[in-house]
């Protein structure tokens, strides 16, 4: 079975630090993978997509994304994090060949800025 | 502006009541999902439609029915509300071509039943 596995679950980073948020997924097949980001109250905002091709991916507010599947990961960076960063960030992973659409999420990362 | 819309925001509920939440999208988008979202686990799919009059049941189903009369609406039902089912619903939908495949989410109604 598909199954999605952000390893941390709560991160602190310092405002301007780098930010890595990790992102392990099992799937048989090529993924489709992607990562969403959660700010408090709000819904779901997509930051960036994997479908195939280029394994690094470059999403919205200077977000990017690299897919390695000899690692079976899709983790997310950010070279230097702003306040208004601090969400929760879902990592998710898509059937690719499939037409049903279904989406199996993580469990979700929290970051927290620090000023 | 386009998008997911869901309605209501906010519902408390007695145990054994029973209602309806409501989900409009006007992308003209094939599918569409119910998710639920539960503190440490993340967004866990209820029910989910790949278009009008086809609906098929996700991980954690029991409890709720849907429906997809038109291309636009999704209702979920809560038949006989529990306790278990306080939590933050959230709907989504998509284009069913394959290269547009991000889904959008509408804001989310948090229930509480008590």
């Amino acid at each position: 079975a598909q199954s999605v596995t952000q390893p941390d679950i709560h991160i602190t980073v310092s405002e301007g630090a780098s930010l890595e948020l990790r992102c392990n997924y099992s799937y048989g097949a090529t993924p489709y993978l992607f990562w969403y980001v959660q700010s408090p109250g709000q819904g779901l905002q997509l930051l960036l997509k994997y479908f195939s091709g280029d394994t690094l991916v470059q999403g919205i507010k200077g977000f990017e994304a690299e897919f390695k599947r000899s690692q079976s990961s899709f983790n997310l960076r950010k070279p230097s994090v702003h306040w208004s960063d601090a969400a929760e960030y879902f990592c998710a992973v898509g059937r690719g060949s499939s037409n049903t659409g279904k989406l199996i999420f993580g469990q979700g990362t929290t970051l927290q800025v620090k000023p | 502006n386009a998008g997911v819309t869901q309605t209501p925001k906010f519902q408390v509920l007695k145990t054994g009541q029973s209602m309806t939440l409501q989900c409009a999208q006007d992308m003209n988008h094939e599918y569409m999902s119910w998710y639920r979202q539960d503190p440490g686990m993340g967004l866990r799919l209820i029910h989910y439609s790949v278009g009008a009059g086809i609906t098929d049941q996700g991980e954690v189903p029991n409890g709720y029915n849907v429906s997809r009369s038109t291309t636009e609406d999704f209702p979920l039902r809560l038949l006989s509300a529990a306790p278990s089912q306080t939590s933050v619903y959230f709907c989504a939908s998509r284009s069913g071509q394959k290269k547009i495949y991000g889904y959008t989410f509408g804001s989310g109604t948090r229930l509480t039943v008590v």
